[in-house]
């Protein structure tokens, strides 16, 4: 399974974009990226998957280069509500075993 | 529906007794998962069942600690006997995996928890 590394902590302002990038350079042929996210106190929840190139949803964007070493999720024009922690995954194609990481620590501020 | 249902929501129990937390799946989901999340390890996946058998218990920390699926929909985290250290936030979640392997299906969805105090 590939080995995902992500920033420890972010911080940010209301209103800004924020992008966290994860990387996972043994990522499979096969493999899928897929994002949570975890408030305090509360199981995580998914945001997004994607496999290549972009997918947006109504919360978030996912970006993927050619070569799937990394991806990049952004969250456009953050919010208080939206400090929380947040997972890049690596899952394998055809499963939905799910293996967090240690996540980034969004804070976002006035 | 309402959600992947959890309990109990906390315990609080004496070091040496049995501990059973309880998962409710979302109906026609056909994969569960136990994980178990503390400062110090994170979440850490403990087992996870596809179609009510056990895939990869290879996270369950010792023999202290046994799963079950009864049926579809319901499962049980045992702990026998407890330990300090046992303490954590337990979650399970609950996802519908495809038969076709060429679909991946990565949204899980996560019950509240059990807030796990041994003393």
């Amino acid at each position: 399974l590939a080995k995902t590394t992500q920033p420890i902590s972010m911080d940010s302002y209301e209103g800004q974009e924020v992008n966290i990038t994860c990387s996972h350079n043994n990522i499979a042929t096969n493999d899928y990226i897929t994002w949570y996210q975890q408030f305090p106190s509360q199981g995580p929840r998914f945001i997004i998957q994607g496999y290549k190139t972009k997918v947006t949803n109504e919360v978030a964007s996912l970006f993927i280069p050619a070569d799937r070493k990394s991806s990049t999720l952004s969250l456009p024009r953050v919010s208080l509500s939206d400090t929380a922690v947040y997972y890049c995954l690596v899952v394998t194609g055809g499963g939905n075993k799910l293996t967090f990481g240690t996540g980034t620590q969004l804070k976002v501020e006035l | 529906d309402a959600g992947v249902i959890q309990s109990p929501r906390h315990e609080v129990t004496e070091m040496g007794q049995e501990v059973t937390l309880r998962c409710k799946l979302i109906s026609g989901h056909n994969s569960l998962f136990w994980y178990r999340q503390t400062m110090m390890r994170g979440l850490e996946l403990l087992i996870y069942f596809n179609n009510n058998v056990p895939i990869d218990d290879s996270g369950m920390p010792e023999d202290r600690f046994s799963a079950k699926m009864p049926n579809a929909s319901f499962s049980t985290l045992k702990i026998q006997p407890s330990e300090p250290r046992d303490s954590a936030v337990y979650f399970c979640a609950s996802s519908f995996r495809p038969k076709g392997t060429g679909d991946t299906n990565t949204e899980a969805f996560f019950g509240q928890g059990t807030r796990l105090t041994v003393v």
